[in-house]
């Protein structure tokens, strides 16, 4: 079974220019959530979303918006970068997601995204 | 407060010892937790997760949870030098978000 699949893996990025990030989810999951791990920071929960829809938000500026297709596969876009948005972007996808409490998260590889 | 709390270490253990780490929380709602390790460059992966008060052993791992002292540990014996990553702990925030400490770096040495 092929696991969670995230691309580009490696971006670099202007400020003010705009990024979209893609997710493709273990296969029969519904789930995908987005996180930002930067060294300062570390690991902080962008949004999740369920069947198309966002379930669940952290805080976050607007400009970290995202979506999920019928199919589960998830992108992330992050409009007028700033040299704060540098960090590692990680998805991770499970079956019923954060509402199911024991769900696990599985994660992908990430992508390194760096704003210059 | 943060929300999760680790030691960042980095925490040394021989070769063959046994490794403590360490994650306090402050959501007494949180139900269920979760120990990630994280290799440099790499993505978490699981290694345990625990939702009752008391040890869960799964091989050389164990997790203890005490929801009273809102305390996660996961214990590692035999340490080896594989065993050499970031520790992170996390909690499901009310079926909301996923909450991750900063991690804890194991060093074991051979």
């Amino acid at each position: 079974k092929a696991g969670v699949t995230q691309t580009p893996r490696y971006l670099i990025k202007t400020r003010g220019q705009q990024v979209t990030l893609s997710c493709s989810p273990i296969s029969g999951h519904r789930s995908v959530s987005w996180y930002q791990q930067t060294p300062g920071q570390g690991l902080q929960f962008l949004f999740e979303y369920f069947s198309e829809t966002q379930r669940n938000k952290g805080n976050f500026p607007g400009r970290f918006s995202g979506r999920q297709f019928s199919n589960s596969r998830s992108e992330m876009n992050v409009s007028t970068l700033e040299l704060g948005d540098s960090a590692l972007y990680l998805c991770a996808s499970a079956t019923g997601g954060l509402s199911y409490g024991e769900d696990i998260q599985y994660f992908g590889a990430g992508t390194r995204l760096s704003v210059l | 407060q943060k929300e999760v709390e680790q030691n960042s270490g980095p925490l040394s253990v021989p070769e063959g010892a046994i490794a403590s780490l360490n994650c306090t929380y402050s959501d007494r709602v949180s139900q269920s937790f979760f120990w990630y390790r994280q290799y440099s460059g790499k993505s978490p992966e699981l290694i345990m997760s625990i939702y009752s008060n008391g040890d869960k052993e799964d091989g050389r791992f164990t997790a203890q949870l005490n929801k009273a002292s809102q305390y996660v540990s996961l214990l590692i014996r035999d340490s080896q030098p594989s065993d050499s990553a970031t520790y992170l702990c996390a909690l499901n925030q009310a079926g909301t978000a996923l909450i991750f400490g900063k991690g804890t770096t194991l060093s074991v040495s051979s």
